[in-house]
């Protein structure tokens, strides 16, 4: 079993709609957890930090649920330039990072 | 802003040519790391670096080494390239460990080998 897993969709949507992720982990050391957004053939990009029970930043909240073992990534009012993948990413306290496959979004006119 | 520098975007080899791929960042990060990405499976992590001529393997070592000579400089070898290598490398630095320090990444080298 992996250890960060992801829906990989594509979930498509459109334009303005609410759209949600959720990421299951199974360590229970990870102790924060990442967001990552990868374009097509780009490197990810960081897009939020998550650690204690979720935080938001403009359109995109993100929330953490310790005792289900799940990160949810909630994107409101979605944009053409949302079209992505997003990558759920965990941190055990070691110094790598553990990433899921990642969740591909397309937004649709 | 952290810049983490790979100096190839795309590369092609041969079979059994020895490779290598450089990876330089310019903010004094003590960890350093290589993943290849495939369709599928993800990022998977080959090595890492916490300091200067320490490294330590990943989940996919075999038929890769590294080298960190300088802090700013993580180098990643393909002994004998193998068509099973061509991939998407990523170069990452981070600083350090906890919800405040995510990776930076390098732009990527896709690497065919023919």
């Amino acid at each position: 079993r992996k250890e960060v897993e992801q829906d990989p969709g594509p979930f498509n949507v459109p334009e303005g709609a609410t759209v949600a992720f959720n990421c299951t982990y199974s360590n229970s050391a990870s102790q924060s957890f990442f967001w990552y957004r990868q374009d097509c053939r780009k490197e990810p990009k960081l897009l939020m930090s998550v650690y204690s029970s979720g935080n938001e930043d403009g359109r995109f909240t993100a929330q953490l649920n310790r005792a289900s073992q799940y990160i949810s990534l909630l994107i409101r009012d979605s944009k053409l330039s949302d079209s992505a993948t997003y990558l759920c990413v965990s941190d055990t306290g070691r110094r790598a990072l553990t990433f899921g496959s990642g969740t591909r979004l397309q937004v649709q006119p | 802003d952290v810049k983490v520098t790979q100096s190839s975007r795309y590369l092609v080899k041969r079979t059994g040519e020895k490779v290598f791929l450089e990876c330089v960042q310019d903010m004094d990060h003590e960890n350093m790391f290589w993943y290849r990405q495939d369709p599928g499976l993800g990022l998977r992590l080959i090595y890492f670096s916490y300091d200067v001529k320490m490294k330590e393997k990943g989940d996919i070592p075999e038929g890769y080494s590294v080298s960190r000579e300088k802090k700013e400089r993580f180098s990643l070898i393909l002994e004998s390239a193998s068509t099973n290598q061509t991939s998407m490398y990523l170069c990452a630095s981070r600083s350090g460990t906890g919800a405040l320090y995510g990776y930076t990444f390098g732009s990527g080298t896709r690497l065919t080998v023919v």
